[in-house]
């Protein structure tokens, strides 16, 4: 089946620096990625929309200066998180809409990426 | 922003019984999907139904879809003690072209 991996999974920085998450499709290419930030015991909260070459599309109240992604391939999306502080700290997972045999409509997702911001 | 709707919010019941789980969601919708994620770890996929299917079976899951009353239910039967863990619903609303989750469940077999 189609994998998605997240690196780093685990993550633990100071307040003030920035932090990269690279989710890559190992065995297909994706259309789309979305980035996902999960609050302890709480559900996924979608952050953003890439497509591969053009801007990410945010969801409302995620601020686009702060939660960088570049989307640089059909197989990698970075999240880059800037001046991080402890209230960014979640469990950010991605995913991947595969493009497999003109079906558009499954989406995997990576292991997601535990951040801790001290 | 959230578009699902779960309930109940958490589930405890003895192995071997059935668990029911149900997801309202608000708009229309190209499919409902379920995953099933166990505490601090990824997501995994149990099953998709598309917006003109009313029924789906998976080993022992079954997921129901009712469009007029946009809902959808999933009935685990057998329970086991590894199917202890958080499942969400995610609507793949029409036009949206993304995957929007429910509040979950946090289901607990107890052995």
């Amino acid at each position: 089946g189609a994998v998605v991996s997240q690196h780093p999974s685990r993550v633990i920085c100071k307040s003030g620096t920035s932090v990269k998450i690279e989710c890559r499709s190992l065995d297909f290419q994706a259309t789309t990625m979305f980035w996902y930030r999960q609050f302890p015991k709480q559900s996924l909260m979608l952050m953003a929309t890439s497509n591969e070459g053009s801007k990410a599309t945010y969801e409302q109240g995620v601020e686009k200066d702060k939660f960088l992604i570049n989307h640089a391939s059909l197989t990698l999306s970075t999240l880059t998180v800037t001046s991080a502080h402890p209230e960014d700290s979640s469990f950010y997972i991605c995913s991947a809409r595969a493009k497999l045999a003109g079906v558009t409509d499954t989406q995997y997702f990576g292991p997601g990426t535990r951040l801790t911001v001290l | 922003s959230q578009q699902g709707e779960e309930d109940p919010q958490a589930l405890s019941i003895q192995e071997g019984e059935n668990a029911t789980m149900n997801c309202s969601y608000k708009t229309s919708i190209n499919n409902l999907q379920w995953y099933r994620q166990n505490s601090g770890r990824g997501l995994v996929h149990l099953i998709l139904i598309r917006s003109n299917e009313r029924e789906k079976h998976s080993g022992r899951l079954r997921v129901t879809l009712d469009t007029s009353k946009k809902s959808s239910s999933l009935l685990i039967t057998a329970s086991r003690a590894a199917d202890t863990a958080s499942y969400f619903c995610a609507t793949d609303a029409r036009g949206a072209q993304k995957l929007v989750f429910g509040q979950g469940t946090r289901l607990t077999i107890n052995p």
